[in-house]
């Protein structure tokens, strides 16, 4: 089945810095990779996905990276505010598994103001 | 937010007791899921509902019996939980398996 590895595991940066969270999937049939952002103590919302048939989808100060021959994709969020501290998950779907989705471990991330 | 509703928000039980948390989504999806959510294991897949029928079972221990009556609710029905059964319960739903999901508040549960 889909594995999806996700670093780091935390991320602190300074107000205003980029920050950059990576993950690798196994499955080369995955086509569908969403990220969801988890506010302390709130439900997990989706802020961006990406399409395999695209390579980069922007939406203001989040894009995501998408390398398909490489099987994996990227999170980057840009001038970081402290309302961007959250847990950050990725996702791929798998096609042998009635496409389902298959999160990776999480993200930390700390705005420190 | 009323897209995505779970009841109860907390529950406390022993290993003895029987439980069932409930899950109600108000978005016409045809998909619901149920997910665990722990420090070991932030995002577990437990079960995939698509129109009423399970497409998923992740190897779920039968302590745990879902249960999809119609494509609006879904139920986890819990007995003789372990401790390590604690943790915090997602359910979500989306307009078809696999699609984007919408998750619900969750259940913080305890086993004592």
């Amino acid at each position: 089945g889909e594995n999806v590895e996700q670093h780091p595991s935390t991320l602190s940066v300074q107000e205003g810095d980029s920050a950059v969270i990576k993950c690798t999937y196994s499955d080369s049939a995955s086509n569908y990779f969403p990220w969801y952002k988890q506010e302390l103590g709130k439900r997990p919302q989706l802020i961006i996905d990406i399409r395999s048939n695209v390579g980069e989808k922007k939406d203001q100060r989040i894009a995501v990276t998408l390398n398909k021959t490489a099987k994996h994709f990227s999170l980057h969020i840009t001038e970081t505010q402290p309302e961007d501290s959250a847990v950050y998950f990725c996702a791929a779907n798998a096609d042998n598994a009635g496409n389902m989705l298959t999160f990776g471990g999480g993200t930390r991330l700390m705005v420190k103001p | 937010e009323t897209g995505v509703t779970q009841t109860p928000r907390h529950l406390v039980m022993g290993m003895t007791n029987k439980k069932s948390l409930k899950c109600e989504q108000h978005l016409g999806h045809n998909a619901m899921y149920w997910y665990k959510q722990s420090a070991k294991k932030p995002l577990e897949l437990m079960f995939v509902y698509s129109l009423e029928e399970r497409v998923e079972n992740n190897s779920v221990p039968s302590r745990f019996s879902p249960e999809c009556p119609n494509s609006s609710h879904l139920f986890l029905h819990l007995h003789t939980l372990q401790p390590e059964d604690s943790a915090l319960y997602l359910c979500a739903s989306s307009q078809e398996a696999g699609g984007e999901q919408y998750f619900g508040p969750g259940t913080r549960l305890t086993v004592t």
